[in-house]
């Protein structure tokens, strides 16, 4: 299976900062990568598809990047509702397979 | 708009079974593959099974095949599928999720729409 890695698994930030999130696959996965944001006693929400393209609904502050086995997801300017836990999964091989997800808490 | 609706939570008892159901409305249901993940309590996701509810066929994690695993089935009538758990033990305490797959290229790329997440509990 391929084994994806998220850094970091927290984080802190304040309203407005710019926040970088970092996914790892264990081996090249083109660009077959998706970003969720999960808030608790919700299901995750798709946010980028295909490693930098924006899901539909999703506002404009978030972006992706990376190709290979390097991804980041970063929030331009964070927003209060924002902070909630962000996974990164992988499509190119059976199974699908996500990170451990990295949480985004309020400084 | 696109819904995936799962039906309500479940105590069981180990050893018993669970069957979870999941009705889509919204769009065309035997054009997209419904997936099934789990969340145990303060952890990741993990895949479970797909269905293809054009002609019902199913792929299920290694983790979940065999007697002790995951069936899932599907009813064109209702929209609905269902995925049933056997041989239930605590660690199967989770929030189970159903998922639509969205096909880019011919090959499942993302889930963008998700059930609101039934939760089994495992306990004597």
């Amino acid at each position: 299976d391929i084994q994806m890695s998220q850094s970091p698994s927290s984080l802190s930030a304040s309203v407005g900062d710019r926040v970088t999130i970092t996914c790892r696959a264990s081996e090249s996965i083109y660009n077959y990568l998706n970003w969720y944001q999960q808030k608790p006693g919700h299901a995750p929400r798709l946010l980028m598809y295909v490693a930098s393209h924006l899901q539909s609904g999703v506002p404009s502050r978030f972006g992706g990047s990376g190709s290979g086995t390097d991804f980041t997801l970063t929030i331009s300017s964070v927003q209060p509702e924002d902070f909630a836990t962000y996974y990164c999964q992988q499509s190119y091989r059976t199974p699908v397979t996500f990170g451990q997800g990295t949480r985004l808490e309020i400084k | 708009q696109v819904q995936l609706v799962q039906s309500g939570a479940e105590v069981k008892k180990p050893g018993a079974s669970v069957k979870v159901s999941c009705k889509a409305s919204g769009y065309t249901f035997t054009s997209y593959y419904i997936y099934w993940f789990r969340q145990a309590p303060g952890q990741g996701l993990e895949w479970m099974g797909l269905i293809n509810p054009s002609g019902g066929d199913t792929f299920y994690a290694q983790k979940f095949q065999g007697q002790a695993g995951v069936s899932l089935t599907m009813d064109t009538s209702t929209s609905t599928v269902y995925m049933e758990l056997r041989s239930l033990r605590s660690e199967d305490t989770a929030l189970y999720y159903c998922a639509r797959g969205v096909e880019l290229a011919g090959r499942t790329s993302n889930f963008d729409s998700w059930g609101q997440g039934t939760l089994v509990t495992v306990s004597s």
